[in-house]
């Protein structure tokens, strides 16, 4: 079982509706959880990052957690074109809470149909 | 303007010859790390320091090395690359207070060993 789980999609969504991107992780303990957005041929770049149960909300974004069902959620609202590209999810494990280190998912390429 | 750089941004050798991908920051971070990436495994940490003279194994370490003499420059050297080394590398820093809060990728390296 991987410590980081994504589908790997492509995930088709019209453009102006709601996208879900779902990850879940394997160890409960995990304290931080991450979103990157990563473009063709570019490198991953942040765009959400939330520690406690429940909704953070930026912008179009909101990242959802839920620690008991361990699984950590991206919601784009109103998407739109620009945002076709893969979700990384990313996770700080309780093992490595003293240490500077994260566990990245293998992504979920989003496409934005116009 | 604050970024993350890395040379070559392409690289085609031969299997057994020794390459340097160099890798520097001007943002004055102290954490640096290196990751690959391949098809469907997502992002892999490689390696990581946490300050000059202070790294230590990711989770793909093997046939790679790394040093920290200065705070702003992380070299990764591949001592006698092998195909399997194929893929993407990224470089990242981060400043180490926030706990990964945010890294900064570099733009990638794609290495292909022959």
């Amino acid at each position: 079982q991987k410590e980081v789980e994504q589908n790997s999609g492509p995930l088709s969504v019209p453009e102006g509706a709601i996208a879900s991107l779902n990850c879940t992780y394997s160890d409960r303990g995990s304290q931080s959880f991450f979103w990157y957005r990563q473009y063709s041929g570019k490198s991953p770049e942040l765009i959400m990052s939330i520690y406690s149960n429940g909704d953070k909300e930026d912008g179009r974004f909101t990242a959802q957690l839920n620690k008991a069902s361990q699984y950590v959620s991206l919601l784009i609202r109103d998407s739109q074109p620009s945002d076709s590209a893969t979700y990384l999810c990313a996770v700080k494990p309780l093992r490595y809470s003293s240490a500077s280190k994260i566990i990245f998912g293998s992504g979920t390429r989003l496409s934005i149909r116009p | 303007e604050a970024q993350v750089t890395q040379n070559p941004r392409y690289l085609i050798t031969v299997t057994g010859k020794k390459l340097t991908v160099t890798c520097s920051q001007n943002m004055n971070h102290e954490y640096m790390s290196w990751y690959r990436q391949d098809p469907g495994l997502g992002l892999r940490q490689i390696y990581y320091s946490m300050n000059v003279e202070v790294t230590d194994k990711g989770d793909v370490p093997e046939g790679y090395k790394v040093s920290r003499k200065e705070k702003r420059n992380f070299p990764l050297i591949l001592e006698s690359p092998s195909p399997n080394q194929t893929s993407l590398y990224f470089c990242a820093s981060s400043p180490q207070g926030q706990g990964l809060v945010k890294q900064f990728f570099g733009p990638g390296t794609r290495l292909t060993v022959l």
